[in-house]
C-alpha cells in the first residue's frame, strides 16, 4: 500500500534562507509526483509537477526533485519570504489505479518570519 | 489560474438537514474527484468520477452521494447531516491523460451543529 510521509511536519524559517522540504513514498510504481500549496481554509495550488520519467521541475524560485527508486522527493525554496508561509503537500498518483487513487501527505506547514 | 468553483465555501448547518455541495469546471476535464480534509491531516479521496454518468467510491467510507449528469459539474450531496461530516470538501479535477496535472476548487468548510 502505497503510503507518503513529509518532512518537518511543520517549519519556522527566517526571511531569506533557502530551505528544503522532504517527501518520501514506498511505493515506487507512479505515474508522477506533485507538490501543491495550501493557504489556510482554501483549496490546493500545484506548484510543480514530476513525471516519472523525470529527475526535476523548476518554477521560479522553487526547484523540485524526484528520485523514484529509492522513493524520495524534494522541494527546494530559494530565498524564502513570508508570502511563502502555507501548508505545503506532496501527492503521488500510483499506477494501476488509472490514476485516480492520488495519495497525499500530511504536509509540511511553513512560516517564514519577517 | 484554475477554472473550478465550489460554492458555497463555508456551510454551518444544523443536524439532519440534506446538503448539497456543488463544483463546477470550465476546462471540460473528464475526471472529476471529491477529496476530505481534517484540518492538518492528509486528503483523503471519497468520490471520483470517469466522465458523465460515472461514479465511484473513493478510499475512504463516507456517507455522502455523487452525481455526474454534466461533465462540468459534480455534486456530492449528504442525505442527512451529522457533526461526524463536519470537514474540508474539496473538489479537483483532471484531463482524461494519464499522469497530468491536478486542479482543485477553493474547498467547502462544512461544520454540522
Amino acid at each position: 500500500k502505497q503510503e507518503v510521509t513529509q518532512i518537518p511536519a511543520a517549519l519556522s524559517v527566517p526571511e531569506g534562507e533557502n530551505l528544503v522540504l522532504n517527501c518520501s513514498f514506498t511505493d515506487s510504481a507512479i505515474y508522477n509526483l506533485q507538490w501543491f500549496r495550501q493557504d489556510p481554509g482554501k483549496g490546493l495550488t500545484s506548484l510543480l509537477l514530476i513525471q516519472s520519467s523525470q529527475r526535476e521541475q523548476t518554477s521560479g524560485r522553487l526547484n523540485a526533485s524526484l528520485d523514484k527508486s529509492s522513493g524520495r522527493s524534494t522541494l527546494y525554496i530559494a530565498a524564502s519570504q513570508p508570502g511563502d508561509s502555507a501548508t505545503y503537500l506532496c501527492a503521488v498518483s500510483p499506477t494501476g489505479t488509472g490514476g485516480f487513487k492520488t495519495i497525499f501527505g500530511a504536509g509540511t506547514r511553513l512560516f517564514v518570519k519577517a | 489560474e484554475a477554472d473550478i468553483y465550489q460554492t458555497p465555501r463555508y456551510l454551518v448547518i444544523g443536524t439532519g438537514k440534506k446538503i448539497t455541495l456543488e463544483c463546477s469546471q470550465t476546462m471540460g476535464h473528464d475526471k472529476m474527484y471529491w477529496y476530505q480534509q481534517d484540518p492538518g491531516m492528509e486528503l483523503h479521496l471519497i468520490h471520483y468520477s470517469y466522465g458523465v454518468n460515472s461514479t465511484e467510491k473513493g478510499d475512504l467510507s463516507s456517507e455522502s452521494t455523487v452525481s455526474r449528469i454534466r461533465t462540468e459539474h459534480f455534486p456530492l450531496t449528504l442525505e442527512s447531516a451529522r457533526p461526524s461530516h463536519t470537514s474540508q470538501y474539496l473538489c479537483a479535477s483532471t484531463p482524461q491523460t494519464l499522469g497530468t496535472e491536478a486542479f482543485f476548487g477553493q474547498g467547502t468548510r462544512l461544520t454540522v451543529v
